[in-house]
């Protein structure tokens, strides 16, 4: 099936530290989305851009819309254990109305 | 309900028998969606369902496979003839179609199949 290249695969870091993850497409997205999904649950939208260039924030998380509409990026500033999880890009291909997630960031904190 | 509801929560089958997921999406949703996610991958696109338009069947992986949704509402996805490749949590999503990417998951069926 189709889905998004995203990296790294997994992280491991310290509390407090800075993280940040990618995802790029061969394609060109309308729109780009970050999730996270906790064990035995579904994802949950974090962060939605709608626009090339776009910079959006939500609390200590960031993403940008790349401008070439082929990628976007996740920043998590000052890591807390709670940010543990699996973090998945999203994006609307252009012409379609479906949604395809990438490959997944698998992140650890430790305290 | 408040959420999206996924049933059953979890399912065993033998290898050949055919199985049928139910997801009950929120009221009022007009877009649905189903998902695999294979042990430690990412989420695989299977179908999507959009108010009365033909459903975008795209990413289902085999003939085995097909999706209904009765009603505007309620959608089972219905697998023949189970292989143990068919092994995964499969996850049904459901958006208002407001806000484009918003979607609400549900916690997914997981299928093991011997």
């Amino acid at each position: 099936g189709q889905q998004l290249n995203q990296s790294p695969q997994s992280m491991f870091i310290q509390e407090g530290e800075d993280v940040s993850m990618n995802c790029t497409s061969s394609s060109i997205f309308n729109t780009w989305l970050w999730y996270k999904q906790d064990p035995g649950e579904g994802p949950v939208l974090l962060i939605a851009l709608y626009k090339a260039g776009e910079l959006t924030s939500n609390g200590r998380l960031t993403a940008q819309f790349g401008i070439t509409r082929k990628d976007s990026f996740l920043n998590i500033s000052a890591s807390i254990p709670s940010d543990v999880g699996i973090y998945f890009c999203a994006g609307q291909p252009m012409g379609t109305d479906k949604l395809i997630f990438g490959t997944g960031t698998r992140l650890q904190v430790f305290p | 309900g408040a959420g999206v509801s996924q049933s059953p929560s979890n399912k065993v089958t033998e290898k050949g028998k055919d199985v049928e997921l139910r997801c009950d999406p929120i009221s009022g949703h007009t877009a649905l969606y189903w998902y695999r996610q294979s042990l430690g991958q990412g989420l695989e696109f299977l179908i999507y369902f959009q108010g009365n338009s033909a459903p975008d069947k795209s990413g289902l992986p085999s003939d085995r496979f097909s999706a209904e949704r009765t009603g505007g509402s309620v959608s089972t996805l219905t697998i023949q003839r189970t292989q143990q490749e068919d092994s995964a949590v499969y996850l049904c999503a459901s958006s208002s179609g407001t806000v484009l990417g918003k979607l609400f998951f549900g916690s997914g069926t997981q299928l093991s199949v011997l």
